[in-house]
């Protein structure tokens, strides 16, 4: 079956200390990886996403993910955190029939 | 470029009472989704049109909800009745079928008293 796992459900860092999200997920094959972020009474925005090539991808807002097909992980990094991510963020895979898989998403505080 | 547009953006109604969503996708997008988001959840596919065809809607509890995208555009999801459980954020996303992106709208926020 496929699925998506974030193991953190609630994540506090310090502003300006670096950030790193897990994700892992269950697919027959290499799917297509997505991360959102969510603010508080918003919508999904999203961050970055691989299809293929190279492992590491950049996104929107200063954030990185690598894809490591060997442990079936795609997670998410910032360097330098800042007060304004604080949010929740999804991961996603893109499932057979077209649709988006998500996991429960892990709720980020940053602490100034 | 316009994203995808969703109104209500917020929504208070009484149990048992109808209430309905529409939704705008980004030009051009020709697949139209509707997921269901519960508190601390992620969203979770209710129904995907291809153009004006449902074509995946296994998970729409076909009970009390309905939805239709008339002329591949813009498309209303509909709860009759609402109950209690249905509090919930109901997003609406579009993507184009030579990009393998899900675009989101701000989604509409449902609250059933």
């Amino acid at each position: 079956a496929q699925s998506v796992t974030q193991p953190d459900i609630h994540i506090t860092v310090s502003e300006g200390a670096s950030l790193e999200l897990r994700c892992n997920y269950s697919y027959g094959a290499t799917p297509y990886l997505f991360w959102y972020v969510q603010s508080p009474g918003q919508g999904l925005q999203l961050l970055l996403k691989y299809f293929s090539g190279d492992t590491l991808v950049q996104g929107i807002k200063g954030f990185e993910a690598e894809f490591k097909r060997s442990q079936s992980s795609f997670n998410l990094r910032k360097p330098s955190v800042h007060w304004s991510d604080a949010a929740e963020y999804f991961c996603a895979i893109g499932g057979s029939q077209g649709n988006l898989i998500f996991g429960k998403g892990t709720k980020l505080s940053v602490k100034p | 470029e316009a994203g995808v547009v969703q109104s209500p953006r917020y929504k208070i109604i009484e149990k048992k009472q109808p209430v309905a969503f529409w939704c705008n996708p980004i030009s051009g997008h020709n697949t139209l989704y509707w997921y269901l988001q519960n508190l601390g959840q992620g969203p979770e596919l209710l129904i995907r049109y291809e153009n004006e065809e449902a074509v995946d809607d296994s998970q729409l509890p076909k009970d009390r909800f309905s939805a239709e995208r008339l002329k591949g555009v813009d498309s209303t999801l509909k709860i009759q009745p609402a109950e209690l459980g249905d509090s919930a954020v109901y997003l609406c996303a579009s993507s184009w079928d030579r990009d393998n992106t899900i675009y989101f709208g701000e989604g509409s926020w449902l609250t059933v008293v």
